[in-house]
């Protein structure tokens, strides 16, 4: 079965120090989506990447789709306090048409004022 | 402006009792999904659902059933708690009938068995 693989676990950074979770696939993606978790909280969708390459910003977040589509990452510049939360990667294989989507566990990213 | 709304939000049920998790959207989705979110486990797919009357297995679905009879519910039954059951749930709903398009989360479910 896929299995979506995210690292890493736990991030500690100080303020405006860069932050990046990889999430790697052992099959194909059609395509891959981003979800941001504050504590507490549930998860909230950032960008979905679909095309081979793809490469996606949204302020300090860039995201990346790997060219062979089985890896994805998600690269924060210069974290602040806000930053703080659990960030999961989502893929759905391919081959699939029985409509799972599977989720990374995660990297619980915590930032130092 | 409800989007997915979850009840109960906390619940403590000893082994053995049964319970329904309620779930229910307002945007018209098509595709429903359960998951289950432990420490270090990050989301794990129980059942999800790409339409009224059609259901189907996750990642985790043993102890676990569901229907979907409306579009709008997908409540997730557990016959016989079990103390490995105890979670924090989530229910997720989205457009279209494949999953590929992004999910709208509620708030969850904290249940704890005892």
């Amino acid at each position: 079965g896929q299995q979506v693989m995210q690292i890493p676990q736990y991030q500690h950074v100080q303020e405006g120090e860069d932050f990046t979770t990889y999430c790697n696939s052992s099959t194909t993606l059609s395509n891959i989506q981003w979800y941001k978790q504050r504590p507490g909280g549930h998860p909230v969708f950032l960008i979905q990447l679909v095309k081979s390459g793809e490469v996606k910003k949204q302020k300090r977040l860039t995201f990346q789709f790997g060219e062979a589509k089985k890896n994805s990452s998600l690269h924060i510049t210069a974290t602040q306090t806000t930053d703080v939360g659990t960030y999961f990667c989502a893929g759905q294989d391919r081959g699939s048409t029985l409509g799972r989507l599977y989720f990374g566990r995660g990297t619980q990213l915590t930032v130092w004022p | 402006n409800a989007g997915v709304t979850q009840t109960p939000k906390f619940q403590v049920l000893k082994t053995g009792q049964s319970m329904t998790l309620q779930c229910a959207q307002d945007m018209n989705h098509e595709y429903m999904s359960w998951y289950r979110q432990d420490p270090g486990m990050g989301l794990r797919l129980i059942h999800y659902s790409v339409g009224a009357g059609i259901t189907d297995q996750g990642e985790v679905p043993n102890g676990y059933n569901v229907s979907r009879s409306t579009t709008e519910d997908f409540p997730l039954r557990l016959l016989s708690a079990a103390p490995s059951q105890t979670s924090v749930y989530f229910c997720a709903s989205s457009y279209g009938r494949q999953g590929n398009q992004p999910q709208h989360f509620g708030d969850g479910t904290r249940l704890s068995i005892l």
